[in-house]
């Protein structure tokens, strides 16, 4: 079975600052990693997936996360932090030989100004 | 293809009344699920179907819970007899797979469901 553990369910950072959000995940398997992230009363939009390739992925809005299978994680980082990126993001795993989408319980972001 | 669409995006309604949802998943994928996200949580897994069959249902779901897809396209969900328990909201979403592999899941916006 896959997990995935979110440590800080809530972090604040001041506009400009590094936004560095926390994801460890447990799989028995090669994972597929996913970050979403959603807006409130709005459904989760994909900000970048790992699939066994490059273990270092960008993704959109400036976002990429890094894949480090020696310490099971998969952290969400942006060098400069805007006021839109304030929201709630969301780790998730799947494998290939699997369906489901195991999510975390997600990290909101605040952006200081 | 606008990508994953629910109706309706909110719904109130009595307790012990009977709700419907629809989903319309992304044209060409296959695989359609449900998960289910109440406040400050992450989502669910509910229910997936692989074209028309439904292959799970999670153990969160009572009897009161029922998903379709006929013809592998759109899907509904049914609560029946809706708790307050059952305030939501619930998500869609559909992915293209083979034996090989899983693209990403598409989300919907959401049906945002309150039982008064």
């Amino acid at each position: 079975a896959q997990s995935v553990t979110q440590l800080g369910s809530h972090v604040s950072v001041s506009e400009g600052a590094l936004v560095l959000l926390r994801c460890n995940y447990s799989s028995s398997v090669p994972p597929y990693l996913f970050w979403y992230v959603q807006y409130p009363n709005q459904g989760l939009q994909l900000l970048l997936k790992y699939t066994s390739a490059a273990t270092l992925v960008k993704g959109i809005n400036g976002f990429e996360a890094e894949f480090k299978k020696s310490e099971t994680s998969f952290h969400l980082t942006k060098p400069s932090a805007h006021m839109s990126d304030a929201a709630e993001y969301f780790c998730a795993v799947t494998t290939s030989g699997t369906y489901k989408y195991i999510f975390g319980t997600g990290t909101r972001l605040k952006v200081l100004a | 293809d606008t990508g994953v669409s629910q109706d309706p995006r909110h719904k109130i309604t009595k307790r012990g009344q009977n709700v419907t949802f629809r989903c319309d998943p992304i044209s060409e994928h296959n695989r359609l699920y449900w998960y289910r996200q109440t406040l400050g949580q992450g989502p669910e897994f509910l229910t997936y179907f692989q074209n028309e069959a439904q292959l799970e249902k999670s153990r969160l779901l009572s009897d009161r819970f029922s998903a379709e897809r006929p013809k592998g396209s759109f899907s509904t969900l049914e609560i029946q007899r809706t708790e307050q328990g059952d305030s939501a909201m619930y998500l869609c979403a559909s992915s293209l797979a083979s034996l090989r592999r899983n693209t990403e899941a598409f989300f919907g916006q959401g049906t945002r469901l309150t039982v008064v």
